[in-house]
């Protein structure tokens, strides 16, 4: 099974700041990865798909990156409605692995 | 427009199995397939298998004994049933769409919480 290593498993930031959240695949995984953003008590949403296009109605102040095995989610000028859990889920053959999650905390 | 909405028993014993149902809308479970995926209180997503459009199934290999799901496309409804529940089986079970071609899961329910105790 691929494994993803997510990381930071948290971090604390400001509003109007600019974060990178990164994932590891443990082989390639040909840009078959979805980002997910989490707010508390909700359920999880699509940002991000094959590694750098927009779901439907996601900010242009995100964006995602990579390829191979290293992959990034990118939040430009925080906003505060941007806190909560980040996710990352690769699509190359079953199991689909999350990642451990990033939780984006309020400084 | 799509929905999923998941219903369970809301509370399961020790060693009894688990029956949850999604119900989906606004889209045919012929053409999609429909994932399931648990979050234990507090931590981190799971993904436990899916049903794809064609009735083939995929599972989580750490949870394949314990886990079984189907559909029945004429209600638009998919299953999931586990055996053999313990306590850290707790957790919110979500069904989701798979998007298809780009691959990911571009549509999720609400969730519905199980509780393991006896």
């Amino acid at each position: 099974d691929i494994q993803m290593t997510q990381s930071p498993a948290s971090l604390s930031v400001s509003v109007g700041e600019t974060v990178t959240i990164t994932c590891r695949a443990s082989e390639n995984i040909y840009s078959n990865l979805a980002w997910y953003q989490q707010k508390q008590g909700k359920s999880p949403q699509l940002l991000v798909y094959a590694a750098t296009n927009l779901a439907d109605g996601v900010p242009s102040r995100f964006s995602g990156s990579g390829s191979g095995t290293q992959y990034s989610l990118k939040i430009n000028s925080l906003q505060s409605e941007d806190f909560g859990s980040y996710y990352c889920q690769h699509f190359w053959g079953t199991p689909y692995t999350f990642g451990g999650g990033t939780k984006l905390e309020i400084k | 427009q799509v929905q999923l909405k998941e219903s369970g028993p809301g509370l399961v014993a020790p060693s009894q199995s688990l029956s949850i149902t999604c119900t989906v809308s606004g889209f045919s479970l012929t053409g999609y397939g429909v994932n399931w995926v648990r979050q234990p209180p507090g931590k981190g997503l799971e993904w436990l298998g899916m049903i794809w459009g064609d009735g083939s199934t995929d599972y989580n290999s750490a949870l394949k004994s314990r886990l079984s799901i189907s559909k029945d496309n004429s209600k638009s409804q998919v299953f999931l049933k586990m055996n053999s529940l313990q306590t850290d089986d707790t957790a919110r079970y979500y069904c989701a769409r798979d998007s298809g071609n780009s691959y990911a899961m571009d549509y999720w329910g609400q969730g519905t919480s199980v509780t393991v105790s006896s």
